[in-house]
């Protein structure tokens, strides 16, 4: 199985802040990579597939990059809503693990 | 609008079984390949399996923990689709979301295994 391992595990930043959230593949997965945000008993949203791709609906502060095995989720200018629990998950083999998740707070 | 709705969780005890459904509309279901994903309560999301689209060949995929314990299925004349879970144990209590590839979700049925 590809082991997908995210860091950081928490996150403390302040509206209006940029942050960082890296997602590693224990084998290259080219782009086959999806990052989702959860909010506290809320389902699963999708944000970016194809490692780069916006899901519709999803605000243009979200992007997404990388290839092979090192990947990233950037959020620009950090709004209130957008504190929540992110997981990466690679759709290149099966089964189709997910990382560990990140929670993202407000400091 | 597109709508996955899930049913069938509950409290069951260890080695007992439970059928989950997932009722879906809004989009040609027949043609989706359909996944469930699970969550322990307060852990992070874990890929339990999908099942393929009638036409692409209807076959299935299971994660390591749950092979040979738990069995998905469809009823594309319902639009519906299943989670037979066998055997079940204390480390599959979570909560079960029915997804297609990721785009769209449930909201997810509880199932607790507790004696």
């Amino acid at each position: 199985d590809i082991q997908m391992t995210q860091s950081p595990s928490s996150l403390s930043a302040s509206v209006g802040d940029r942050v960082t959230i890296t997602c590693r593949a224990s084998q290259s997965i080219g782009s086959y990579l999806n990052w989702y945000q959860q909010k506290p008993g809320k389902a699963p949203q999708l944000l970016i597939y194809a490692a780069s791709s916006l899901h519709s609906g999803v605000p243009s502060r979200f992007s997404g990059s990388g290839s092979g095995t090192d990947f990233t989720l950037t959020i620009n200018s950090l709004q209130p809503e957008d504190f929540a629990a992110y997981y990466c998950q690679q759709s290149y083999n099966i089964p189709r693990t997910f990382g560990q998740g990140t929670k993202l707070e407000i400091k | 609008e597109v709508q996955l709705v899930e049913s069938g969780g509950g409290l069951v005890k260890p080695g007992g079984s439970l059928r989950l459904s997932c009722a879906a509309s809004g989009f040609s279901f027949n043609n989706a390949w359909m996944n469930w994903v699970r969550q322990a309560p307060g852990k992070g999301l874990e890929w339990v399996g999908r099942i393929k689209s009638k036409t692409d060949g209807g076959t299935t995929d299971y994660a390591t923990p749950v092979k040979g314990r738990f069995s998905i299925s469809r009823d594309d004349s319902k639009n519906t689709l299943y989670l037979q879970m066998n055997s079940l144990k204390s480390e599959d209590t979570a909560l079960y979301y029915c997804t297609t590839g990721g785009k769209e979700w449930g909201q997810g049925t509880l199932v607790t295994v507790s004696p």
